[in-house]
């Protein structure tokens, strides 16, 4: 089976600076999608990007960043510029691809919290 | 667009009691599924549905039962709680056939079993 490990349970950074939450994998699988999922305190759950495994660049959306090895099977989330509203949990995801896939396999969690 | 909406909010419930967590989507999806999050474990696959009629149990699907009569509609049920179920309980959804799309989520219920 597959699992997630995020192995920072808090994090904190202050206003404006840069911040990398860190998450692994484990899987036999070559293709496959992993995401950042954000859930502020309101609980609501946010994609805040995704990666395919068959690509090799990084994605990118504003001012968040991923690094993506999929040899180490590592794909961290970078976030630039921080802001307040970014303080939340993070959540690391993996989904196997193509059809039959159902069900997306998280981490436990990063919470962030930005200090103005 | 409503997106996904999941009633009741909150919900407070005694040992043995049974209850429905509703779920909704106006999107047209045909993936609708059911997770429970609990503190420090991340979120967990109860039940997922791909379509009207079609349901199949997810990781921890041991004390609920689904349903997909419509497109539309995926209720969670509890029939007889226990404290081990007090958890918030997200519904999300996606079209199904466009691989890996990303799943849009409710805004949770959070259920305590006393």
């Amino acid at each position: 089976a597959q699992t997630v490990t995020q192995s920072q349970p808090e994090m904190s950074v202050q206003e404006a600076e840069t911040v990398t939450l860190s998450c692994t994998y484990d899987t036999s699988e070559s293709d496959y999608y992993l995401f950042w999922y954000k859930q502020p305190p309101s609980r609501q759950m946010i994609l805040v990007i995704r990666q395919e495994a068959y690509k090799q660049q990084n994605a990118t959306e504003n001012r968040f960043s991923v690094n993506f090895q999929k040899a180490a099977k590592s794909f961290s989330l970078k976030i630039s510029d921080s802001q307040l509203g970014d303080a939340a949990m993070y959540f690391c995801a993996y989904e196997l691809s193509g059809a039959g896939s159902y069900q997306l396999t998280f981490g436990k969690g990063t919470k962030l919290s930005v200090i103005p | 667009n409503a997106g996904v909406t999941q009633t009741p909010k909150f919900q407070v419930l005694k040992t043995g009691q049974s209850m429905t967590l509703q779920c909704a989507q106006d999107m047209n999806h045909e993936y609708m599924s059911w997770y429970r999050q609990d503190p420090g474990m991340g979120l967990r696959l109860i039940h997922y549905s791909v379509g009207a009629g079609i349901t199949d149990q997810g990781e921890v699907p041991n004390g609920y039962n689904v349903s997909r009569s419509t497109t539309e509609d995926f209720p969670l049920r509890l029939l007889s709680a226990a404290p081990s179920q007090t958890s918030v309980y997200f519904c999300a959804s996606r079209l199904e056939g466009t691989f890996n799309s990303p799943l849009h989520f409710g805004n949770g219920t959070r259920l305590t079993v006393t």
